[in-house]
This record gives structure tokens, C-alpha cells and sequence, in this order.
């Protein structure tokens, strides 16, 4: 069955540090992956999306970088402020199919 | 605009108690999603509308849990004979995703229903 791994523990980086999360899926090939934020108490909001056949895509100050040998996404914050702190949601996909989350990975960037 | 609502925010049930859990998404919006989302892990999928068709509900836990789409806008998940291990939040979201499309979509959450069954 399909499996999407996300780093359980917390990651507790310095304010100004890069912060990186992975997403590790496995017995899948998604077509897409997306990336949501979600805050205490509030539904999961998005943020970005990338599709197999892009390697990187860029959005201020995040990126995300997809590798389908690999079967791995890695989620960057460059520049990270003690307001990016909360939980990120990794999601791959097939067009027109229903996302499945993986458990989320919470950040705690401290000032 | 408004964005995804849901109502109640809160629910306390007894065990046994039916509930319904209501879900008004952005208007224009073909696609709704229902999840569930226990403590500390990501929601995870239960039933899935286009416009009124519901189009998969493989992730409905029992035959206790139902929603509907009547009218392709505002949907209700219904569960009935609430049991604890239904405690959870129930999250509502709506999209632009079709079925058939090969093009993705974001969802737009709503900021979910937690259901306490004592």
C-alpha cells in the first residue's frame, strides 16, 4: 500500500537558518506532490506545487525539489523567522485523484 | 471572499449520539473533500464529491459514517452511534480539481470540526 513518510520529531532550527524537510513515499508514483502549512487549531493551507517533470520550483523564500528516482521531496525555508513555525504537510498525487497526507513534520524556528 | 466554513467548531457527543457536521465551501467549486485528522498526524481522506455525485467514499471508516451533496454546495457528514475512536477533527475542503482532469489543483481548507465523543 501506498506510504508517505515525514519526519515525526520536530525541528527546532535558529531564526536566519535554512530549514529542510523531506517527504519519502513509497509503492507509489505520483504524478504531482503539494505542500501545505497547517497552525494549530486551523485547517491546512497551501503552498506550493510540483510535477514530475520539474526538478525545483521556487516561491520567496521557499523551495521544493522532487526526485521520483529518489521517490523523495524535499521542502526548503531559507531565511527562516520564528513565524514559520508550525506543522508541514507533504501531499502526493495523480491528477484528478484525491491527496494523501503524509503525517507532517512540526517546525519551531526560534529567535 | 469567504473562504471554506464549518460548523459546528466544536462538538461534544455522547457515545451513541448521532452527529452532523456541516461544510460550505467556496462558491464556484466543483470538488469537495471530506478527511479526518487524528492528533499529531496528517488528515487522511475519507469521501470526495463533484458536484453532487459523490465519486468516492472509499475512506469512510463504517457503514456508520454518511455524507451528502445535495444540492453540489453545501455538504454534511453525518455519523451515526458516535463510538470514541471517532473523536478527531473532521476537515472540509473545496477545489477546482475534476476527476477526469490531468491538471492539479490546491484545496482550500476549512478550519475543521472537532468532535469529542465522551
Amino acid at each position: 500500500s501506498q506510504k508517505i513518510e515525514q519526519n515525526s520529531e520536530a525541528l527546532n532550527i535558529q531564526e536566519g537558518k535554512t530549514a529542510t524537510l523531506t517527504c519519502n513515499y513509497t509503492n507509489y508514483s505520483p504524478a504531482y506532490l503539494q505542500w501545505y502549512r497547517q497552525d494549530p487549531g486551523r485547517g491546512p493551507v497551501f503552498l506550493l506545487l510540483i510535477r514530475e517533470n520539474e526538478k525545483e520550483k521556487r516561491k520567496e523564500r521557499l523551495k521544493v525539489t522532487f526526485d521520483t528516482t529518489l521517490k523523495q521531496s524535499l521542502f526548503h525555508i531559507t531565511a527562516s523567522q520564528p513565524a514559520d513555525s508550525a506543522t508541514y504537510l507533504c501531499a502526493p498525487g495523480n491528477a484528478g485523484n484525491m491527496l494523501t497526507f503524509g503525517g507532517g513534520t512540526r517546525l519551531m524556528v526560534k529567535p | 471572499g469567504a473562504g471554506v466554513s464549518q460548523s459546528p467548531r466544536y462538538k461534544v457527543a455522547k457515545r451513541g449520539q448521532d452527529v452532523a457536521l456541516r461544510c460550505d465551501p467556496i462558491s464556484g467549486h466543483v470538488s469537495l473533500f471530506w478527511y479526518q485528522q487524528a492528533l499529531g498526524q496528517g488528515p487522511e481522506f475519507l469521501t470526495y464529491f463533484q458536484n453532487e455525485a459523490q465519486l468516492d467514499k472509499s475512506g469512510l471508516p463504517s457503514d456508520r459514517f454518511f455524507a451528502e451533496r445535495p444540492e453540489g454546495s453545501v455538504s454534511t457528514l453525518k455519523i451515526q452511534r458516535t463510538q470514541q475512536e471517532d473523536s478527531a477533527v473532521y476537515l472540509c475542503a473545496s477545489s477546482f480539481q475534476l476527476a477526469d482532469s490531468e491538471v492539479s489543483y490546491e484545496q482550500y481548507f476549512g478550519p475543521g470540526t472537532r468532535l469529542t465523543v465522551t
